[in-house]
């Protein structure tokens, strides 16, 4: 599994929606959903924010949305909010003891 | 409290060997696969090495295949990451994760230099 593409940042306005891909997924239907998202602000530690392509852990806000395409996964958030404003990884596990990580993505909240 | 705490970072001079360790609490832990994750100071999460429940199967990321060796004591909740031949390019913050992402540690740094 090569590594994942994800452009080097984004930027939007609070209240707007922005998407963040992640290209280079497998095309291997038996693995192809394993994908997460995770936040990362300044100083602290990731937090996972999708799993599974998009499904939501109980800690990650409605705005935040995954989804799947052929060999691209998706991060959209939507009403951006400053604290929105972060790094963000994806992430995809071709087998359980196998992680791949996309570049990350700086988001800008304007 | 559910945790991961990682020990062991520090400075290492180039060629010898560090080994890091994971205290787990809080959950379960032999239940799950448990990885390590390496940050650079203002970069990306590099992937470095995974660990089923009962060791049976071990991945590592290929610029470490060969001198980092993953293993688990689920009698004591540890994970351990044993790193040789220090490279400068290991410089970094090492987090233990649990299966799925949805716990890191704080990190541990490991700093290689002269």
């Amino acid at each position: 599994q090569s590594a994942l593409t994800q452009p080097a940042s984004v930027s939007g306005s609070p209240g707007q929606s922005i998407t963040i891909t992640c290209t280079g997924i497998t095309d291997d239907i038996a693995i192809h959903e394993n994908v997460s998202w995770f936040q990362q602000h300044p100083g602290k530690v990731p937090t996972l924010m999708i799993f599974d392509v998009n499904k939501r852990p109980t800690w990650a806000s409605t705005r935040f949305f995954g989804s799947l395409s052929g060999s691209t996964a998706s991060l959209t958030i939507s009403g951006l909010q400053t604290e929105d404003e972060a790094a963000y990884y994806c992430a995809f596990y071709p087998r359980a003891t196998t992680w791949v990580f996309g570049g990350g993505t700086k988001l800008t909240v304007l | 409290e559910v945790q991961l705490e990682e020990s062991g970072g520090g400075l290492g001079q180039p060629g010898s060997s560090l080994r890091l360790s994971c205290a787990a609490s809080g959950f379960t832990f032999g239940d799950f696969v448990m990885h390590w994750v390496r940050q650079v100071p203002g970069r990306g999460l590099e992937w470095v090495a995974g660990i089923t429940w009962n060791s049976g199967e071990v991945g590592y990321a290929d610029s470490v295949r060969g001198r980092f060796s993953i293993s688990r004591d689920n009698s004591k909740n540890s994970l351990n990451l044993r790193i040789n031949r220090l490279r400068s390019e290991d410089t970094a913050l090492y987090y233990c994760v649990k299966e799925g992402g949805d716990l890191w540690g704080q990190g541990t740094m490991v700093t290689v230099s002269s």
